[in-house]
């Protein structure tokens, strides 16, 4: 099965420099990926998604990139602000038949700090 | 995801007692998910299902059981066979044939 490795764990910066954070997967089937953020005590949110047909997609000041050859993509936060701050989770496609399930990184908790 | 909702917000459950938590969306969407999140963890697949009075277990299915009479609706119960049930529980539903999910706003269970 897939197997989504994410990192950095933790990831502290100061309010308008830029955080990146990595995730790894194994399956080389897989073609969509997509980044959730989550606040403390709500809702994962679907902030941007990335399929295997284009190598880079931009959101205002988001970003993923998308590496296929090293199976590894990144989500990219430039002029970080404070409310920036929360956990980031990558996630990948189980190619299981005809199921759609998606395998979650263990999360990234940014601090961007005023 | 503003179009799913997930009932109670906080659930506390007794020892030995099965609670269900509920999980509706209008979204016309045919799959639904629930995933378990822990403090300070990720997100674990409970059960899923694909379409109408059909599910399959995820990773950690153990003490949970699920039904999917209806399109909008996918409630989990969380039976007294779960004996660490304390946890975020988060659904999720998305359109059929893409991998796309959207979430509810959790439910909180406590075990008093």
């Amino acid at each position: 099965g897939e197997n989504v490795e994410q990192h950095p764990s933790t990831l502290s910066v100061q309010e308008g420099d830029s955080a990146v954070i990595k995730c790894t997967y194994s399956d080389s089937a897989s073609n969509y990926f997509p980044w959730y953020k989550q606040e403390l005590g709500k809702r994962p949110q679907l902030i941007i998604d990335i399929r295997s047909n284009v190598g880079e997609k931009k959101d205002q000041r988001i970003a993923v990139t998308l590496n296929k050859t090293a199976k590894h993509f990144s989500l990219h936060i430039t002029e970080t602000q404070p409310e920036d701050s929360a956990v980031y989770f990558c996630a990948a496609p189980l190619p299981s038949g005809s199921a759609r399930q998606l395998t979650f990184g263990s999360g990234t908790q940014l601090t961007v700090l005023p | 995801d503003g179009g799913i909702t997930q009932s109670p917000k906080y659930l506390f459950r007794k020892e030995g007692q099965n609670v269900t938590l509920s999980c509706e969306q209008n979204l016309n969407h045919d799959a639904m998910y629930w995933y378990r999140q822990d403090p300070g963890q990720g997100l674990r697949l409970i059960y899923y299902s694909q379409i109408v009075n059909d599910f399959q277990k995820g990773d950690i299915a153990e003490g949970y059981s699920v039904s999917r009479e209806k399109k909008e609706s996918f409630p989990l119960t969380v039976t007294s066979a779960q004996k660490n049930p304390t946890a975020f529980y988060l659904c999720a539903s998305g359109p059929r044939y893409q991998e796309t999910q959207y979430f509810g706003p959790g439910t909180r269970l406590l075990v008093l």
